[in-house]
C-alpha cells in the first residue's frame, strides 16, 4: 500500500491559465474522489469515479473543470482560465468499495493552487 | 447550508486527560459518521467511524459517541497524547440513500496537547 500519491504539490498560475493535476490512487481501489478545501473549511466534494466512470459531479464543479479517469487508474482534474477563486488545497482520495469501516477513504496529501 | 458542524474551532487539553470533540449534523438522512485528523501539510487520514444502528463505536484510545435523537456525535481521546495534536474533521454520509460515495465535512478542530 504505498498510498495515494498526487502530482504536483505545489502550483502557482497567473490568472487565465489552464492548470492540470495528477492523482494516482492505490492500485486495488477502483473508486475515486476529488474534493477540494478552501482556508477555514472542510473538504468539499467534487467529483467520484468508479472505475473509469465518472458517477457524480458536484455543483462546485463548473464547466472550467473537468476531471477524466482514462482505463480506471489515474485521474486528472484540469481547470481551464483559472480565477483567484480557485485558490485552494485539491485532494484526491480513494477507497476499495463504497465509503465504510472496511473500506475508509485514503486521501492524499493535495495539491495546492495559488492563482495570482 | 452547513450540514455537519464543529462548533469548536479550537481546543487545548494537557496530556493525559480526556479530549472531547463535538459534532453537530441537520440532515436526517446521515446514517454514517467518521472522524479524520489532519497534520499539516499532509491529507485526512481516517480515524473511525460509526453506523447509525450503533451509539458507541471503540478503537484503542479513541471513542466515538452517536446521539442520533439530538443529531450529535462525539470523539473522546484518552488519555491525550501530544502527538494527538492536530486538526480533526467530522464527516458524513447517507450510505443507505444512494449517496454513499460523498462525504459531507465539517469545518473541523484544532487540537492542542499539551505536554
Amino acid at each position: 500500500d504505498t498510498g495515494v500519491s498526487q502530482d504536483p504539490r505545489h502550483k502557482i498560475t497567473k490568472r487565465g491559465q489552464n492548470v492540470t493535476f495528477r492523482c494516482d490512487p492505490i492500485s486495488e481501489h477502483n473508486r475515486l474522489y476529488w474534493y477540494r478545501q478552501t482556508l477555514g473549511q472542510g473538504p468539499e466534494f467534487l467529483t467520484y469515479f468508479q472505475n473509469e466512470a465518472q458517477l457524480e459531479k458536484s455543483r462546485l464543479l463548473s464547466d472550467r473543470f473537468s476531471a477524466e479517469r482514462p482505463k480506471g487508474s489515474f485521474s486528472t482534474l484540469e481547470i481551464q482560465r483559472t480565477e483567484q477563486g480557485d485558490s485552494a488545497m485539491y485532494l484526491c482520495a480513494s477507497s476499495r468499495t463504497a465509503p465504510s469501516h472496511n473500506s475508509p477513504l485514503h486521501f492524499g496529501n493535495g495539491t495546492r493552487l495559488t492563482v495570482t | 447550508d452547513q450540514q455537519v458542524k464543529q462548533n469548536s474551532p479550537s481546543l487545548s487539553v494537557q496530556e493525559g486527560r480526556i479530549s472531547i470533540l463535538n459534532c453537530d449534523y441537520t440532515n436526517s438522512m446521515f446514517d454514517y459518521f467518521l472522524w479524520y485528523k489532519k497534520y499539516p501539510a499532509e491529507g485526512p487520514t481516517f480515524l473511525i467511524s460509526i453506523s447509525s444502528i450503533k451509539d458507541k463505536n471503540e478503537d484503542g484510545r479513541f471513542t466515538v459517541f452517536l446521539n442520533k435523537s439530538a443529531k450529535h456525535l462525539s470523539l473522546h481521546i484518552v488519555p491525550s497524547q501530544p502527538g494527538d495534536s492536530a486538526v480533526y474533521f467530522c464527516a458524513a454520509s447517507e450510505n443507505s440513500g444512494g449517496s454513499n460515495y460523498k462525504l459531507t465535512f465539517g469545518k473541523g478542530t484544532l487540537l492542542t496537547v499539551n505536554p
